[in-house]
């Protein structure tokens, strides 16, 4: 069966620091990858997507960026945190399912102070 | 281009009370609609899931929903709210027909369900 990987599962950030938060998906093959952003009480907002290694769309202008280096495996990366990057970090992926259905990661708590 | 709109951030029913939850949504082509749920400090489990081929949707732990073209609106029930059913539920559409929508929830707000003893 497939299963979703995210960690860090909690990370606490100094404003200015880098960010990395890894997802990894096992038991399928070229999934369609997204990481989605959670803030309080505003829902969730689709950052980015990926389509296949070394293909990322971004959905949103942000202090964010996303890389596919390999087919099962989305990063989520960012040179220098704003205290709005706080937030709960999403990643999730589909394949197959012809209404596109997604399956969502345990997610990961970011804080920035 | 589509959105979801949830009537109320917050729910509040008894143990074995109705559970409503409400959600309209806006599409320009056929959606598919789903509804997720979320424990705390949890990713989104698929409750169910709309895709034409029945306007009235059962989904997992007696949740069912139905679909209302006329209405817009995509509402969640349950008969009787049992206390591990609280949570946040959301609401999401997406366009059918794939393309470059594939995949591409648009989620609505969400709603708190606090079920009291």
């Amino acid at each position: 069966s497939q299963t979703i990987h995210q960690w860090p599962a909690t990370l606490v950030q100094p404003v200015g620091s880098p960010l990395s938060l890894e997802c990894t998906v096992e038991g399928t093959s070229n999934p369609n990858l997204y990481w989605y952003r959670q803030a309080a009480g505003r829902g969730l907002q689709l950052l980015f997507y990926s389509v296949g290694i070394g293909q990322i769309s971004s959905e949103v202008p942000q202090n964010l960026s996303a890389s596919r280096p390999q087919d099962r495996q989305f990063i989520l990366s960012s040179k220098k945190l704003l205290l709005s990057d706080s937030g709960f970090y999403l990643c999730a992926w589909t394949t197959g399912d012809p209404t596109g259905e997604l399956f969502f990661g345990e997610g990961s708590r970011l804080t920035v102070l | 281009a589509q959105s979801v709109t949830q009537l109320g951030s917050h729910v509040s029913v008894s143990e074995g009370a109705l559970v409503l939850l409400r959600c309209n949504y806006s599409s320009s082509v056929p959606p598919y609609l789903f509804w997720y749920v979320q424990y705390p400090n949890q990713g989104l489990q698929l409750l169910l899931k709309y895709t034409s081929a029945a306007t009235l949707v059962k989904g997992i732990n007696g949740f069912e929903a139905e679909f209302k073209k006329s209405e817009t609106s995509f509402h969640l029930t349950k008969p009787s709210a049992h206390m591990s059913d609280a949570a946040e539920y959301f609401c999401a559409v997406t366009a059918s027909g794939g393309g470059t929508s594939y995949g591409k929830l648009t989620f609505g707000q969400g709603t708190i369900l606090t079920v009291h003893p």
